[in-house]
């Protein structure tokens, strides 16, 4: 069956560290992989996008890693601040030729101060 | 730029009343709008694709007659949730297509309540 996966557990980090978020993917070929971050009540905000053909890409503090064959992408965030606190959602298109995003459930991250 | 709408925010009713919900483009049009739900911790389910000037295709197991979508015009959509009942108390996100067909502008959600 086609799954997307991100840990249900929350990550606790101390202010400065970085953050690694996981996102595994089974039983889909995706063209790309987004992530999102979505704070409590509110809808998700577009943070990155990257397609199969890349292994990496960065937009100031975040780093993301696209691996195709281990179906898997990293999610960083770098010098992460209390403001990072957030549910991070990666989604990835179906594929098939459809425009249509399936995302993971997220996975809660707290940053302290 | 980007900026997608949703009203109202929340919104309680009794149940078998119906309650419509409005996702806007502010400064971009959006051919194609998406409807999600999401329950608490979970991921968000796409409910339906909404594209202007055609009926709404609706995913497996979302009742058509139940959310009903219109999307009138290339920055509006509705979803009126009909004949509510408690079941349906959820957070119901919008989001509306980029140019690029790739990403997707959230709305803010609504939170509905059904007594």
């Amino acid at each position: 069956s086609q799954k997307i996966e991100q840990n249900s557990e929350a990550l606790n980090i101390q202010e400065g560290k970085t953050a690694t978020l996981t996102c595994n993917y089974t039983n889909y070929s995706p063209a790309y992989l987004q992530w999102y971050r979505q704070d409590p009540g509110r809808g998700p905000v577009f943070l990155l996008l990257i397609r199969e053909n890349e292994k990496e890409k960065r937009k100031e503090r975040l780093k993301v890693t696209f691996d195709t064959t281990l179906k898997q992408s990293l999610f960083h965030i770098t010098a992460s601040q209390p403001a990072d606190s957030a549910t991070y959602l990666c989604a990835l298109d179906a594929g098939a030729g459809g425009f249509k995003t399936i995302f993971g459930a997220g996975t809660r991250l707290f940053v302290k101060a | 730029g980007a900026v997608v709408s949703q009203h109202p925010s929340r919104v309680i009713c009794k149940s078998g009343t119906s309650v419509k919900i409005e996702c806007r483009s502010l400064d971009f049009q959006a051919t194609t709008m998406f409807w999600y739900r999401q329950f608490p911790k979970q991921s968000l389910m796409l409910m339906a694709t909404s594209n202007e000037g055609s009926k709404a295709t609706y995913e497996q197991g979302v009742e058509k007659d139940k959310f009903l979508i219109n999307h009138a015009s290339l920055t509006l959509s509705t979803l009126t949730v009909t004949s509510a009942h408690p079941e349906d108390s959820s957070f119901y996100i919008c989001s509306a297509e980029g140019q690029s067909q790739e990403t997707q502008y959230f709305g803010p959600g609504t939170r509905l309540l059904v007594l």
